[in-house]
């Protein structure tokens, strides 16, 4: 079983849309939570950065972390277009040098 | 320059064959870190460096792996003697203090495949 498990996908939603995208994990170790947005050839960019539980919103953009249910989630409101991407979710520990990540969801927002 | 920049951005190889990719961080980022990112899969962290230095070689996955960094800048990702199972994307990333600072900047990747 890996560390941190993500639905594959691929989500295909319409545009306007609210997205739910979600990741479970089994190390209680970890601390802070992270999502990346990757677009196609391209590496992995920061989109939400959230330090133990808690939400954080930035724009269209919520991050909730559930550290008793091990479980993330990253809401996209009124999706666009754009947003058609993979989204990777990364959490990591207090000690470790390493980020964990998900296998990532591939989301499709057709217009 | 502005971004994290990795050459070649292909490099198709023959099994058995030796390869070199590099990576070249932000300036003035001192931590620099290889990933691995399999058709489907999750990244898979390979090494981690603090300027020259690499306190963390837990995943690289042989002796056939290697890295190096010079001048607390570039860095170079050695696979030797490349088998099949070696082709993906390797991604570097860089960020500007290290592990406690969360924020990774992440290059293009170099996609490889051996055939």
């Amino acid at each position: 079983q890996k560390e941190v498990e993500q639905d594959p996908g691929p989500l295909s939603v319409p545009e306007g849309a609210i997205v739910s995208l979600n990741c479970t994990y089994s190390n209680s170790a970890f601390q802070y939570f992270m999502w990346y947005r990757q677009y196609s050839r391209k590496g992995p960019e920061l989109l939400m950065y959230t330090y133990s539980s808690g939400n954080k919103e930035d724009g269209r953009f919520t991050a909730q972390v559930d550290k008793s249910s091990k479980y993330i989630s990253l809401f996209i409101r009124d999706s666009q277009p754009s947003d058609s991407a993979t989204y990777l979710c990364a959490m990591k520990n207090n000690a470790g040098n390493m980020l964990t990540f998900g296998g990532g969801t591939r989301l499709m927002v057709k217009p | 320059g502005a971004g994290v920049s990795q050459s070649p951005s292909n490099k198709v190889t023959e099994k058995g064959k030796d390869v070199e990719l590099r990576c070249d961080p932000i300036s003035g980022h001192t931590a620099l870190y290889w990933y691995r990112q399999s058709l489907g899969q999750g990244l898979e962290f390979l090494i981690y460096f603090q300027g020259n230095s690499a306190p963390d070689k837990s995943g690289l996955p042989s002796d056939r792996f290697s890295a190096e960094r010079t001048g607390g800048s570039v860095s170079t990702l050695t696979i030797q003697r490349t088998q099949q199972e070696d082709s993906a994307v390797y991604l570097c990333a860089s960020s500007l203090t290290g592990p406690t600072n969360e924020k990774l900047f992440f290059g293009s990747g170099t996609q490889l495949s051996v055939l």
